[in-house]
């Protein structure tokens, strides 16, 4: 069973491109966490998806940022008209169950880097 | 702001000593949980605990929580160079979403 997917592992953009982070969760996972991490600090809860639903989206930026999770492929998180601030390492989570003891399976990340 | 808070920032320590790491969070919990992330990685999940736990080991992990104090501590006995890593705590939000809030996480160096 393979784990959490992400690509690409690495994005470089300027400023006022558009950024497109995918995230295919584990089999059998139908639900998908987004995290940011900045520098030399923590994960930040973004958005919490289930298939074809926007869950909890109260840590995602109210302008630029949206994410999707369709009904078949991949998750989405996109940045669109970046700035340098966005630079960071997104990660994304999936989890079988939802709730308070949930174990989350983490993917590898996304570095983005905004020049 | 953060719910879990880690102390110390940065430890480090040489291999065969044991580490220990502290945690503490501002609201209640249904449990805590501890993740490991290696430079330049995703977070493994190492251990949970829930509320009405005091203690529980794992390998060479052992976790404590005290509920009255909202403190947890992860202690990693016998440390190997390949414990290097940052260890963060975790809390799963209130409403019951799965949703994790992190603290700022301990940079632990495991010299050999």
């Amino acid at each position: 069973n393979a784990g959490v997917m992400q690509n690409p592992r690495h994005l470089v953009r300027r400023r006022g491109q558009e950024a497109r982070l995918r995230c295919s969760p584990m089999k059998g996972h139908s639900h998908v966490y987004w995290y940011r991490q900045l520098p030399e600090e923590g994960l930040k809860f973004m958005v919490y998806l289930q298939k074809e639903n926007i869950i909890d989206e109260s840590g995602m930026p109210k302008e630029r940022f949206s994410a999707e999770f369709p009904k078949e492929g991949p998750s989405i998180l996109r940045i669109q008209q970046v700035v340098r601030g966005d630079s960071a390492a997104y990660f994304c989570a999936s989890s079988p169950l939802t709730g308070y003891y949930n174990e989350q399976f983490f993917g590898p990340g996304t570095r983005l880097t905004v020049l | 702001s953060q719910q879990g808070e880690e102390d110390p920032q940065a430890l480090s320590i040489q291999e065969g000593e044991n580490a220990t790491m502290n945690c503490s969070y501002k609201t209640s919990i249904n449990n805590l949980q501890w993740y490991r992330q290696n430079s330049g990685r995703g977070l493994v999940h190492l251990i949970l605990i829930r509320s009405n736990e005091r203690e529980k080991h794992s390998g060479r992990l052992r976790v404590t929580l005290d509920t009255s104090k909202k403190s947890s501590s992860l202690l990693i006995t016998a440390s190997r160079a390949a414990d290097t890593a940052s260890y963060f705590c975790a809390t799963v939000d209130s409403g019951n979403t799965g949703k994790l809030i992190f603290g700022q996480g301990t940079t632990l160096q495991v010299k050999p």
